[in-house]
């Protein structure tokens, strides 16, 4: 079964601070993985997308990494703004020809002053 | 260039009735694709449509069920509500051109509530 575990559930950080979520998946065969940021009462954002072949993408201060041997993947955010506070979502697409997701149960992240 | 827009944003509907939420996508977008969000259960795909066909489906029962029309807005219907349906439901768009990496774009969700 395809399956998506994130970790940690839940992460209080202080502003400034760097902190890294990690993802763990099974889906097979893999397409990509993709990490969105879900601001509370809002629809998640796209913050990278890694094929196959990738195994580091920036997008300002996120940088995600992956691991496909492993199938390890990793959302890592620099000087953390309390606009990070948000759910972070590991969501792994699998390989079938049509849009097959498994979306994780997302980590909490919440930047304090 | 607008957003993906969901409407209505709030609705609250007693157990046995039935519910239709509405989507219009990016202009130019001719994928979307619905999800169910719930505390519990986290984010969980519903069904995409593309062309005004049904591109793939969830594992969800047969009262959820979607249709896309010709400008590429589509709606989605519960019927026999039950408590459980209490979620939040987002819909997202894409260019839908088959690629894996096509992103998708999410709206901001209508909350419904069953009492």
């Amino acid at each position: 079964k395809n399956q998506v575990e994130q970790s940690p559930q839940s992460l209080i950080i202080l502003e400034g601070k760097n902190c890294t979520l990690q993802c763990n998946y099974t889906v097979s065969p893999f397409s990509n993985l993709r990490w969105y940021k879900q601001d509370t009462g809002r629809g998640p954002v796209s913050l990278t997308i890694m094929t196959f072949s990738e195994n580091t993408k920036s997008n300002g201060r996120y940088t995600a990494t992956l691991d496909a041997d492993t199938k390890q993947s990793s959302l890592h955010i620099t000087a953390s703004q309390l606009s990070d506070s948000a759910s972070y979502i590991c969501v792994v697409s699998a390989l079938t020809g049509r849009r097959a997701l498994t979306f994780g149960s997302g980590t909490r992240l919440q930047v304090q002053p | 260039k607008a957003g993906v827009t969901q409407t209505p944003r709030y609705l609250i509907k007693t157990r046995g009735q039935q519910v239709t939420l509405s989507c219009s996508p990016i202009s130019g977008h001719r994928s979307v694709s619905w999800y169910q969000q719930t505390p519990g259960q986290g984010l969980q795909f519903l069904f995409e449509y593309f062309s005004e066909t049904q591109r793939n489906k969830g594992n969800f029962p047969g009262r959820f069920s979607g249709r896309q029309f010709s400008n590429s807005r589509s709606e989605m219907n519960v019927s026999t509500l039950e408590l459980g349906d209490s979620a939040l439901y987002l819909c997202a768009s894409s260019l839908g051109a088959g690629e894996s990496t096509d992103t998708q774009y999410f709206g901001p969700g209508t909350r419904l509530t069953v009492l």
